[in-house]
């Protein structure tokens, strides 16, 4: 069966600070892959996805970036956070195909 | 473009009540349809879906009809239990690897 984990499950970091979450699939192969942000009591913000290695499609101009540096693994970054970078969050993954998504358990990230 | 629309919350009801929450669509050919559930700290879990018209998705108790001529999902249970408190969640898959999610609609169910 397949799984997707995050880490870390929480984060404090402090303004100006870098910054990078991880996202890994296990149990599939050449998934799609998202990376979402969920401010406090908001719906979900699109930030990126990927549709293979090295592909990374940007829906939010900002601070942050994306990388997919294997097929599994999706890592979100920034060199210097802002405060309004806190929130909650998430990786996706899907299949080209199979029509829905599957998400992490989420990364709380706070910015002071 | 496409696009969810789903009630706006929050919305409380007393445990055995029914629940509706709406949620209407926008998309060009024939999209696939979902509801999610996020409990507090957690990340989405699917929770139901319907992949064509007049599909009726179900799972623990929650029950979403493919309406096309309507363009709806609306999110129905019959009698809403406390553990039932989450915020849900409606979506859509359209064309290419895009989907798109409504705002969420809060539900708080007290005994």
């Amino acid at each position: 069966s397949q799984t997707i984990h995050q880490w870390p499950a929480t984060l404090v970091q402090p303004v100006g600070s870098p910054l990078s979450l991880e996202c890994t699939v296990e149990g599939t192969s050449n998934p799609n892959l998202y990376w979402y942000r969920q401010a406090a009591g908001r719906g979900l913000q699109l930030l990126f996805y990927s549709v293979g290695i090295g592909q990374i499609s940007s829906e939010v101009p900002q601070n942050l970036s994306a990388s997919r540096p294997q097929d599994r693994q999706f890592i979100l970054s920034s060199k210097k956070l802002l405060l309004s970078d806190s929130g909650f969050y998430l990786c996706a993954w899907s299949l080209s195909g199979l029509g829905w998504q599957y998400f992490g358990p989420g990364t709380r990230l706070t910015v002071t | 473009g496409d696009s969810v629309t789903q009630m706006e919350g929050p919305v409380t009801l007393s445990e055995e009540a029914f629940l509706t929450i709406n949620c209407t669509y926008t998309a060009t050919g024939y999209p696939s349809l979902f509801w999610y559930v996020q409990y507090p700290g957690e990340g989405l879990q699917l929770l139901l879906k319907a992949t064509k018209a007049d599909d009726k998705g179900s799972n623990k108790g929650f029950e979403a009809t493919y309406r096309k001529e309507t363009t709806s999902f609306h999110l129905e249970k019959g009698s809403v239990q406390v553990s039932d408190s989450a915020v849900y969640f409606c979506a859509l898959s359209g064309m290419g690897n895009q989907f798109y999610f409504g705002t969420g609609t809060s539900l708080t169910v007290i005994p």
